[in-house]
Parts: C-alpha cells; structure tokens; sequence
C-alpha cells in the first residue's frame, strides 16, 4: 500500500523535554509538509522541505525542527522552546509543481 | 499572510438536505481551490478542487462554485447523509514550485438523520 505513515499515534511528553514526530512516505514524493491542527484554527504550516536536505520555515516554525536525510523521510522535533506543544500534528506531501498534498493519520501530541 | 477565510464555522442540516460552506480569498494570483474532508482523529483527505479556469465542478454530490470576480469558492453537498458528517477546510495554493496550501479554519459540519 502507498501512503504516507505517522508514528506514534498519541505522544506525552513531560514539560522540558524534546520529542521527535516520525513521518514516512513511499509515494516517491519530492515535497513534505509539517502541519499543526489546534480547535477552531484550521492547519498551519510549520516546516516544508522540497529536496533533499534541503526545507523551508513555515508560518510556526518557533520552537520546532526537521531534517530531510531521506526523500521518504521527514522527521519533526518539538522541543523544549515550544510554548504550547499540545495539538495534532499532521505530515503531508506531494510531487513538486503538483497541487495535491497527502496526508497522513496525524500524530496527537499531549505535555503534561 | 494571505488568508482564506471559511464560514460557518459551523452548520446543522438534516438528512437529505443542501450543506453549503464559503470561502473567501485575498489574491487572485491563487490558481488552486482545494476542499479537504476530515473526521476526527483522521487527516484530511482531498474531496474535490478546482482551478479558476471554470466556475463550476461537480464530483457526484459534491459541487465546487467559484467567482472569480467575488473571490469566494464554496462547496455545495446535496442529499446530504449522516456519512457527510465531518470537518471542511477549504484551500488554496498558488501551484508552481511551491506547493504549499493556505488553509481555512474549516467548518463542522453535521447531518441529522
């Protein structure tokens, strides 16, 4: 099956602490995305990678980081500078200068 | 940031009926109108788009109108069904090499058997 894999489903994470959000796609696609979902503010793009090595901030970007070392791999670390980490965290992609994105099931992310 | 803005936040209909959600733009420079489905828990999974080249698309019970000259798109789901029951954001994106989507804050929808 083609698609895109988040892992794990639900994530606590103690205050202080960094956590690390897995995103896996084997549809061969170029482009990534990092979205942040909270109640009633839609999805807010975080980080967007288009190559390899290679990615671009988003509109939340503060207190988040990626990597890109892997086409089908798009990893996103929340640390510890984030002041509200608490939300769904969902990771899309698609060919570059193609408009479609693919999500993937998302990862709920709760600090206590 | 260019927005999109989405209402109602959020709408009742009863079974059988018409749901309809708007959208408003800033710039027409945009050349891709997404609508997105999601039920909770899930992500979102594309329902139906449209490029500003046509007013009107129509996927079965899903119809996407769009007026240029209003900046507004809205999606139209007829007979609507208990299935249907989920959150709408529209979308858009301005294509080339960035394919990054601008999203609504997006609509709750729910159909009363």
């Amino acid at each position: 099956d083609g698609g895109i894999t988040q892992s794990p489903k639900y994530l606590f994470r103690k205050e202080g602490q960094n956590v690390t959000l897995s995103c896996e796609q084997n549809l061969n696609h170029d482009a990534m995305y990092w979205y942040r979902q909270d109640p009633g503010q839609g999805l807010r793009l975080i980080y967007y990678s288009q190559i390899v090595n290679d990615f671009q901030k988003g509109d939340i970007a503060e207190g988040y980081s990626v990597s890109r070392e892997k086409k089908e791999s798009f990893p996103l670390t929340v640390t510890s500078a984030q002041k509200n980490p608490t939300a769904f965290y969902l990771c899309a992609s698609n060919q570059v200068r193609t408009d479609t994105q693919y999500f993937g099931p998302g990862t709920r992310l709760t600090v206590l | 940031q260019q927005q999109v803005k989405q209402s109602p936040q959020s709408l009742i209909v009863q079974k059988g009926g018409i749901s309809i959600i708007n959208c408003a733009y800033e710039n027409t420079a945009f050349d891709y109108f997404p609508w997105y489905q999601q039920f909770p828990g899930k992500g979102p999974a594309l329902l139906i788009a449209i490029r500003p080249d046509v007013s009107e698309k129509k996927e079965g019970r899903f119809t996407i109108s769009f007026n240029k000259s209003a900046k507004q798109f809205s999606l139209h789901i007829m007979d609507s069904q208990p299935g249907d029951s989920a959150t709408y954001f529209c979308a858009r994106g301005n294509g080339g090499s960035q394919g990054n989507l601008i999203f609504g804050k997006g609509t709750k929808l729910s159909v009363k058997p």
